[in-house]
Formats: C-alpha cells, structure tokens, sequence
C-alpha cells in the first residue's frame, strides 16, 4: 500500500535555526514526491517537488529511497516560513497520497 | 480570478441531509480532484474526474458521488449526512490526468453537520 508518514504534527523553532520536517513513505517502486504548504488563510500550494531538484524560498528536499524519506530542509528558518506543510507521493496510480502535515512555528 | 474556485464556502446543515458543494477548475484545466479534511486527517484523496470521466477513486464512501460535467466544472454529492461527514472539502485541478503534475487548490469548503 502507497502510504505517506510525517511523524510531528507540530515543529517550533526559533528564526534563524535550522529546520527538518520528515516525511516518510511507503512504495515500491520509483515515487514521485511533493511538498505542499499552506499558509495562514491562504490555499494549499505547491512549494517543490523531487524531480525538480530545486531550492523554493531556501527549502530543499532529497529523496533517499534507501531510507525512503523526503525530508524538507531550510538552513535558517524565517517567521515567514510558518505554515502547515504536506508531504505527498504520487505512486502507480493516478491518486495522490498525501501525509497528516506538519505544523511549523518560528518564532522570533 | 482564474483559479479554483469552489462554493459555497460554508454549509451548515443537519444529519440525514443531502448536500452539494461544487468546485470549477482553472481555465484550461481537464482534472478535477476532491479530497476531504477532517481534524488529525490529512487529505484523503476522494476522487478525480479527467474531462467528465472517473479516474481515479480513493476512500469515498457509497453515500458520497461526485460529477464533471460538459463545462469542466465538478459537484460532489453527499448524501444521509452524519455527524463524521464534518470537514473541509477541498477542490484541486490540474491540466491533465497525471497526479504527478502540480494540483492548484481552490479554498475549501467547511461542512458543518449538526
């Protein structure tokens, strides 16, 4: 079964420290992952997916499938990064598996 | 505003009722998606129409039916309404059937069953 864990509901930090929101999943063969966020009263977006390799306002994410994670990475958090984000997988169906979330907080 | 857009965005209503929340995609966009909120939840995945056909169908319960008609707009159908059903029902679309493609989201819309 296709399945997307993201273990903290909630991660608090203080600006300027690093931040890693873990997600985990469970598939067999080669996924396809995204990090959706949501901001205070805005609409779920797309921050970044896996095959694009890119870095969206400083967060990075690396797929280990050995370790099958897509951790979400920033250096140094900002006030502005607070929001709920979602990890998803796109597997061999058309569905898309989206994880419970997590809360992040930075606090000033 | 070309984005999804859905109403209403609240319904109150009673258990047993039978409600319809609809949703229009993008401009240009073929897919309709529609995923169901409850507290400590996530997003279930519900189901997706491509251009007026069923794709994919996820946890959606027998009470539940969804439609996309001519125009690409979508409505989703719950019936025999239970106190469970409360939750934020989100819209997404995309351009095509491919769930890898980004999914733009429309606003939601809280169901509130009393």
């Amino acid at each position: 079964a296709q399945r997307v864990t993201q273990p903290e509901k909630l991660l608090s930090v203080f600006k300027g420290a690093p931040v890693e929101l873990k997600c985990n999943y469970s598939y067999s063969g080669s996924p396809e992952l995204f990090w959706y966020v949501q901001y205070s009263r805005q609409r779920l977006q797309l921050l970044l997916r896996h095959i694009s390799r890119e870095s969206i306002k400083g967060f990075t994410a690396d797929l280990n499938k050995g370790e099958t994670s897509f951790h979400l990475k920033k250096p140094f958090a900002q006030e502005e990064d607070s929001a709920m984000y979602y990890c998803a997988l796109s597997g061999d169906t058309d569905k898309l598996i989206f994880g419970t979330g997590t809360r992040l907080q930075v606090f000033p | 505003d070309s984005g999804v857009t859905q109403t209403p965005k609240h319904l109150i209503t009673a258990t047993g009722q039978r409600v319809t929340l609809r949703c229009s995609p993008r401009s240009g966009d073929l897919s309709v998606y529609w995923y169901q909120q409850s507290l400590d939840q996530g997003l279930q995945f519900l189901i997706q129409y491509y251009n007026g056909e069923e794709r994919a169908k996820g946890n959606i319960l027998e009470r539940f039916s969804a439609q996309q008609f001519p125009d690409l707009h979508s409505e989703l159908n719950l019936s025999s309404l239970e106190l469970g059903d409360s939750a934020l029902y989100f819209c997404a679309s995309s351009p095509t059937s491919f769930s890898y493609n980004e999914q733009f989201f429309g606003p939601g819309t809280r169901l509130t069953v009393l």
